[in-house]
């Protein structure tokens, strides 16, 4: 049972470049989130996808698109990677909005 | 939409002290109030969670306290212990609702 799995690790991407982060989770939960977290601003909603089909902005959403591929997989795209791209990105899941939601181990981007 | 502010930064302790951490956020309808620990190269953990139904809940030496009158909770956190350094997250929800962060607090026990 591994929880929610994230890949890659760590990516450094040059400016303009493009790039997918890859989530999945095997507890066969509704909702999943991305999020990024950056010093001292806490994490910070991007996009997420309440139930299979659909999917929202979150706080953040410029410069970035999501595709819910099934009930377990969420990925995050960046078309053109920003250096303000750079963060730690969380992709995380809960059986439904508004219960606990479970947390990967992170993506380190960086933009140069 | 919902704004939680988190209070201490960052916040030193001694062994066996207590620490406590503030969160207050703005949406009155606000029902779900987690607290999350992320230990370094890891992601946030959910530790303790309340619901607006009760004022408060304890699991061993952590407990949560909620003002709904004051829109406010706290993380207490007893009998400190190097191992409970981290960094602590309060968040914020409604029913079927996404959570809101607060800016994370920098939990540092000295032995």
């Amino acid at each position: 049972n591994a929880g929610v799995t994230q890949t890659p690790k760590f990516q450094v991407l040059k400016t303009g470049q493009s790039m997918t982060l890859q989530c999945a989770q095997d507890m066969n939960h509704n909702s999943m989130y991305w999020y990024r977290q950056d010093p001292g601003m806490g994490l910070r909603l991007i996009y997420y996808s309440a139930s299979e089909g659909t999917t929202d902005k979150g706080e953040v959403p410029n410069g970035y698109n999501v595709s819910r591929l099934n009930k377990r997989e969420f990925s995050l795209r960046l078309e053109s990677a920003a250096p303000s791209q750079t963060s730690v990105y969380f992709c995380a899941s809960s059986e439904f909005l508004g219960t606990e939601a479970f947390f990967g181990q992170g993506t380190r981007l960086t933009v140069v | 939409g919902e704004n939680v502010e988190q209070h201490p930064s960052t916040l030193s302790v001694q062994e066996g002290d207590s620490a406590v951490i503030k969160c207050t956020y703005s949406d009155s309808a606000s029902n779900y109030f987690p607290w999350y620990k992320q230990e370094l190269g890891k992601g946030p953990q959910l530790i303790i969670d309340i619901r607006s139904n009760v004022g408060e809940k304890k699991d061993q030496r952590i407990a949560v306290t909620l003002n709904k009158t004051a829109k406010h909770f706290s993380l207490h956190i007893t009998e400190t212990q190097p191992e409970d350094s981290a960094v602590y997250f309060c968040a914020a929800s409604t029913s079927y609702g996404k959570l809101t962060f607060g800016q994370g607090t920098i939990l540092t026990v000295h032995p």
